[in-house]
């Protein structure tokens, strides 16, 4: 079955201190990767992709992502936490060709100051 | 970036009743819209897929008359919740896509509707 986990529900961090959200996959063929965050009363943001090429994505806000297609892995991580960064974060894959997009279960992100 | 709204953000109403959320795309068209619904430490789930002008493509297990969606223009999708009862509480979602090519193509979020039936 095509899944998409996200083993840890929470991840608490110390501001400037890296960051990594985990996101592993079970898909066939090529999906497309993507990472979104998701603040109180608002809708989600994307933050990156990885359709092809280099393995190491950057995104929004200082965030950037490794494709690992051996280990199926898509961690989502930030050289420094920022307070700010605290929201839910979910992992998704989109089938190459296609509209359907899964979405892991979630992962809260804690700051601390 | 482009900006999907729904409304109501919120809203409580008996079971029994119909409640009708309406998700619009504010500065794009949106061939493609979404429809997820969340549960609490819960992934999105997608309910069904709709395309302007044409019928929804429901996921399996999603009851199609209960859950009416309607497409009629490139920045309205609605979604019915007919005859409502609490199981059908939940956080609604929407989402609309933009027309990129087959792999540029991005998706934008509503902010949600939190629906409960009392």
């Amino acid at each position: 079955a095509q899944s998409v986990a996200q083993p840890e529900d929470q991840v608490n961090v110390a501001e400037g201190n890296p960051l990594t959200v985990k996101c592993t996959y079970s898909v066939s063929g090529n999906p497309y990767l993507f990472w979104y965050v998701q603040y109180p009363n608002r809708g989600l943001q994307f933050l990156l992709k990885y359709i092809t090429g280099d393995n190491l994505v950057k995104g929004s806000y200082g965030f950037e992502a490794e494709f690992n297609k051996s280990q199926t892995s898509f961690h989502l991580k930030k050289p420094s936490a920022l307070v700010s960064d605290s929201a839910l974060y979910f992992c998704a894959v989109r089938f190459s060709g296609g509209f359907k997009t899964i979405f892991g279960a979630g992962t809260r992100l804690f700051v601390k100051a | 970036g482009a900006v999907v709204s729904q409304h109501p953000s919120w809203v409580i109403c008996k079971s029994g009743t119909s409640v009708k959320i309406e998700c619009r795309s504010l500065d794009f068209q949106a061939t493609t819209m979404f429809w997820y619904r969340q549960f609490p430490k819960q992934s999105l789930m997608l309910m069904a897929t709709s395309n302007e002008g044409s019928k929804a493509t429901y996921e399996q297990g999603v009851e199609k008359d209960k859950f009416l969606i309607n497409h009629a223009s490139l920045t309205l999708s609605t979604l019915t919740v007919t005859s409502a009862h609490p199981e059908d509480s939940s956080f609604y979602i929407c989402s609309a896509r933009d027309q990129g090519t087959s792999t540029e193509w991005r998706q934008f979020f509503g902010p949600g509707t939190r629906l409960t039936v009392l």
